[in-house]
């Protein structure tokens, strides 16, 4: 049974268009996450959101949005791509606070914008 | 200078070499280490999670942290082929989201 799971693995999209990616985590974490890793490997943080408390990276531009549901969910909503968007996104899971053992990563998404 | 420095090879090691790994840190918040390992086209998974200063051991992997030099270390002894992977050191300060470095990509050859 998966852990965090995220869909869709592979997305192919053209520029300008509005698409959205989902991840479901079922550890009863509290806290969720959104990284973007570039083709470099490098991981970098875009959000984190538990129940009440939204946090942005700054650099995240406004065309990213996060959006909860319910504790075991939180989708990845990108308005008018951009070539430059194209990485692989990765959703995580912990408990909260500091020192909590470590994040849960989904298996990530694959965006391509053509 | 960034706050997780991470030297992202490639690595290329043959079968049962001991592997060493390095981060450095600028950032003494950091209170807490862990390292990743990411096979090709998969996500994170964590591997060691430590706090405090000294070695940890868990099998084949060693997780050492130096906090005074702030530096942080994984050693893979009797290394396999099926570790070759990326290793992504991670750091947490307070209630803030981890921050990584940019990954050592290893290849152990057979």
């Amino acid at each position: 049974d998966t852990a965090v799971s995220q869909t869709p693995k592979y997305l192919v999209t053209q520029m300008g268009n509005d698409k959205s990616i989902k991840c479901e985590q079922n550890l009863g974490h509290d806290t969720m996450y959104w990284y973007k890793q570039d083709s470099k490997k490098f991981l970098k943080i875009m959000f984190s959101y538990n129940n009440k408390e939204l946090i942005i990276n700054e650099t995240v531009p406004n065309r990213f949005s996060p959006k909860s549901p319910d504790k075991a969910h939180l989708n990845l909503h990108i308005n008018s791509l951009e070539l430059g968007d194209s990485a692989v996104y990765f959703c995580a899971s912990s408990l909260p606070g500091q020192g909590a053992g470590g994040y849960t990563f989904g298996s990530g998404t694959r965006l391509t914008v053509v | 200078q960034k706050e997780v420095e991470q030297d992202p090879g490639p690595l290329s090691v043959p079968e049962g070499a001991i592997v060493s790994l390095n981060c450095t840190y600028s950032n003494s918040a950091f209170q807490y280490f862990m390292w990743y390992r990411q096979y090709s086209r998969k996500g994170p998974e964590l591997l060691m999670y430590t706090y405090s200063s000294g070695n940890k051991e868990d099998g084949r992997f060693t997780a050492q942290v130096d906090k005074s030099s702030k530096y942080i270390s994984l050693f893979i002894r009797d290394s396999q082929p099926s570790d070759s992977a990326t290793y992504l050191c991670a750091m947490e300060k307070g209630n803030t989201p981890l921050v990584f470095g940019k990954g050592t990509r290893l290849s152990v050859i057979a």
